[in-house]
C-alpha cells in the first residue's frame, strides 16, 4: 500500500501569488511527515517536518506545512511564490519496516512560478 | 550537501559491467541510505544501514550490493549492470531521531549513471 500520495504531477503559480503543493499519506500510528526540495542537478534539500505539536509548521526559504489528521493530508503551502522556488518537491513519510522506521518518498510535483 | 559526497559525479558505462558508487559523510550520522531517482517515479530506497554492522535491503534491492566500509563511508556496487539502471543515484544521511526513529535526511549532490 502506498504511504505517501502526491497527486499533482506538476503545479503552476504565478509569481506573487500563494501556492500550495498537496500530499496525503497513509500509514499506521503516529505519522512524521517531511517535505524535501530539489533545484535543478542537486541533491535533496530538508524543509521542514511534523512530528507532534503545532499543527502548522514553518520550515526554511518562507515555506509551511499544515498537518490535517481527520484528512491524513501535509500540504505545503507558502503566501507568496517566487520564481526561484520553482523547483521539485517531495513529501515523505516515515514507515516500519520490521523493526525499524524508514522513510516512504511521494513522486514529487514539479513547481512552476511564473513571473 | 558538501557535508555528504558522492564519487563520481558522473559515469558511463557498458552492459554487464560491474561499478561502484561511493559516498562519504561529515555529519557523524549512524545511518546511511543509498536511493535511485527515476523521472515519475520518485526516490526510491535501495539498501539503508542503520550501523556499520547493519546492512538492510529497501523496495528494489535486486542487482544491487553495498559496503559499509565505516560510519562515514557507504558504498554501493552494481555486479552486472545492465541498461534499465540507468538512473539518478543518491546517497542520503541521518541520525536517529526522537527515541531511535527517524529523523531528516541530508543528501549528497547525486551520481548520473548511464548504462548503454
Amino acid at each position: 500500500a502506498q504511504s505517501v500520495a502526491q497527486p499533482e504531477d506538476q503545479v503552476n503559480v504565478a509569481e506573487g501569488n500563494p501556492l500550495t503543493v498537496k500530499c496525503t499519506y497513509s500509514v499506521s500510528g503516529n505519522p512524521y511527515l517531511f517535505w524535501y526540495v530539489q533545484y535543478p542537478n542537486r541533491g535533496l534539500q530538508f524543509l521542514l517536518k511534523y512530528i507532534t505539536g503545532d499543527n502548522l509548521v514553518k520550515g526554511s526559504y518562507g515555506f509551511e506545512a499544515e498537518f490535517n489528521k481527520s484528512q491524513t493530508s501535509f500540504h505545503l503551502k507558502k503566501p507568496s511564490a517566487l520564481v526561484s522556488d520553482s523547483a521539485l518537491y517531495f513529501c515523505a513519510v516515515r514507515r516500519r519496516s520490521g523493526g525499524s522506521y524508514i522513510p516512504t518518498f511521494g513522486r514529487g510535483t514539479s513547481l512552476i512560478v511564473h513571473p | 550537501d558538501a557535508d555528504v559526497t558522492q564519487t563520481p559525479r558522473n559515469r558511463i558505462t557498458k552492459t554487464g559491467k560491474r561499478i561502484m558508487l561511493e559516498c562519504s559523510q561529515t555529519k557523524g550520522h549512524d545511518r546511511m541510505y543509498w536511493y535511485r531517482q527515476d523521472p515519475g517515479l520518485g526516490l526510491r530506497l535501495i539498501y539503508y544501514s542503520f550501523d556499520v554492522k547493519d546492512i538492510n535491503k529497501g523496495e528494489i534491492s535486486d542487482g544491487y550490493s553495498v559496503s559499509r566500509q565505516a560510519q562515514a563511508k557507504f558504498s554501493l556496487s552494481l555486479e552486472s549492470a545492465i541498461p534499465n539502471q540507468t538512473a539518478l543515484y543518491f546517497c542520503a544521511t541521518s541520525d536517529a531521531g526522537h527515541l531511535g526513529s527517524y529523523n531528516e535526511q541530508f543528501f549528497g549532490p547525486g551520481t548520473r549513471l548511464t548504462v548503454l
